[in-house]
């Protein structure tokens, strides 16, 4: 079935630094990637809509110049949280959409879970 | 505006009893699909369903099967004999359906329901 391989599963870093979180689609082409993020015990929250060699579309309240979101190839899409603070301490997922004939399904990455100190 | 609310935010059972965890969706939309995932503490987000709106047809997967009334716009989940390892967080979703390489069609989740399951 398909894969989304998402990388790193963990990161620890440090206040003031840039990280960045790969996913991949090793099998199908996505035309379309969500990025959420989870706080502990809550529901995913949907942080942007990116689609290939486009701008990401960002929800309401995220900002766009700390969640930096490249979506270049039909392959790779990379979240990068810039100027990185404790408060940006969350479990990262991405979702990779893909088409199929009249229907269509999600592809989840494994999560990246992101301390900042 | 598309919502799904899971109102049971835990449940406890002891191993071997049935267990249906309740989802109820709003949209306006004719055409869309509803899933189910299960986290477990790992994290990852394993798919476990998907129902498109046309197809009113229960399911029935092993312990799994669900209940999709349209009239009620429920979704409901049981699982039968639990057990141990069904203890996780279970989510609701709701997606639109969009075009190719829209921003329509992403998913809408209920806040998802913790599930014990103890031997």
């Amino acid at each position: 079935g398909a894969v989304v391989s998402q990388h790193p599963s963990w990161v620890i870093c440090k206040s003031g630094t840039s990280v960045k979180i790969e996913c991949r689609s090793l099998d199908f082409q996505a035309t379309t990637m969500f990025w959420y993020r989870q706080f502990p015990k809550q529901s995913l929250m949907l942080m942007a809509t990116s689609n290939e060699g486009s701008k990401a579309t960002y929800e309401q309240g995220v900002e766009k110049d700390k969640f930096l979101i490249n979506h270049a190839s039909l392959t790779l899409s990379t979240l990068t949280v810039t100027s990185a603070h404790p408060e940006d301490s969350s479990f990262y997922i991405c979702s990779a959409r893909e088409v199929r004939g009249l229907s269509y399904g999600y592809t989840f990455g494994s999560g990246t879970r992101l301390t900042v100190v | 505006a598309q919502k799904v609310t899971q109102a049971q935010t835990e449940i406890s059972v002891v191993e071997k009893e049935d267990v249906t965890l309740d989802c109820v969706y709003e949209t306006r939309d004719t055409t869309y699909y509803l899933f189910w995932y299960k986290q477990p503490p790992s994290g990852e987000l394993v798919f476990l369903i998907r129902r498109n709106s046309f197809d009113e047809q229960n399911e029935i997967s092993g312990r799994y099967s669900w209940n999709f009334q349209k009239s009620t716009s429920s979704f409901n989940f049981t699982i039968t004999a639990s057990q141990v390892v069904d203890s996780a967080v279970y989510f609701c979703a709701l997606s639109e359906v969009g075009g190719r390489g829209s921003t329509l069609g992403r998913l809408y989740f209920g806040r998802g329901t913790q599930l014990t399951v103890w031997p």
